[in-house]
């Protein structure tokens, strides 16, 4: 157990919809990271927060935005879902601003249909 | 842009060697490899930064040639523990804090 909790574990959704995937950090962890992977693109990044400031954007769509609010948890929003969508979605977390080494939680398989 | 791991796959019998490398068009910062088994999430393994500071697990190690923007990662004397796909991650020069991965290294190690 990595200590970072991603819920929920499975979304199935039609398309056009919208969806909010919710992630909590290890235990005193400040950064939180959003990746999606999908068969035929493998890990992509897609965003990075850092006590609450958004510090790198990475291949995220428009549709897409995220927050890490003053509990540090983050949500990441897809709206406007398409199926091409259809991933697995991976928070993960690290205590320092920079990349160190991060603890990913055991993702969000998300299916839309 | 998206850097390039070789071999794509590699099967081993326990207790052989393999090497993993991760190249870059790009000049980088930091190299980073994580560990994926089936149907669970990234394990850290190893960070390398421009420099020669390295943070990672004691059974692992790897090299970061800063001037060929290459890193190498090695599995000596695998065990079927080793089995998963590799990732690296690397973070172009500038720091950027944006890490991308290559499509990963699939090993398998056999008994």
């Amino acid at each position: 157990d990595s200590g970072v909790t991603q819920t929920p574990k499975h979304l199935i959704t039609a398309t056009g919809q919208r969806v909010t995937l919710r992630c909590s950090p290890r235990s005193g962890d400040l950064s939180v990271y959003w990746y999606q992977q999908s068969l035929d693109q493998g890990l992509q990044f897609l965003i990075q927060y850092y006590n609450g400031e958004e510090r790198a954007k990475g291949n995220i769509l428009e549709r897409f935005s995220a927050q890490q609010f003053p509990d540090l948890h983050s949500e990441l929003n897809l709206s406007s879902l398409e199926l091409g969508d259809s991933a697995l979605y991976f928070c993960a977390s690290s205590v320092v601003r920079g990349w160190d080494e991060a603890f990913f939680g055991q993702g969000t398989r998300l299916t839309v249909v | 842009q998206q850097p390039v791991q070789s071999p794509q796959a590699v099967i081993l019998r326990e207790g052989e060697d393999a090497v993993i490398n991760c190249s870059s068009s790009k000049a980088l910062y930091s190299v980073h490899w994580y560990r994926q088994k089936h149907g669970e999430a990234p394990i850290f393994l190893m960070i390398l930064l421009k420099g020669g500071e390295q943070k990672g697990h004691d059974k692992i190690s790897a090299s970061f040639n800063e001037k060929k923007q290459q890193s190498s990662l090695y599995l000596t004397a695998s065990q079927l523990s080793y089995s998963g796909t590799y990732f690296c991650g690397t973070e172009a020069q500038g720091g950027s804090e944006k890490l991308v991965f290559g499509k990963g290294t699939k090993l398998t190690v056999n008994p």
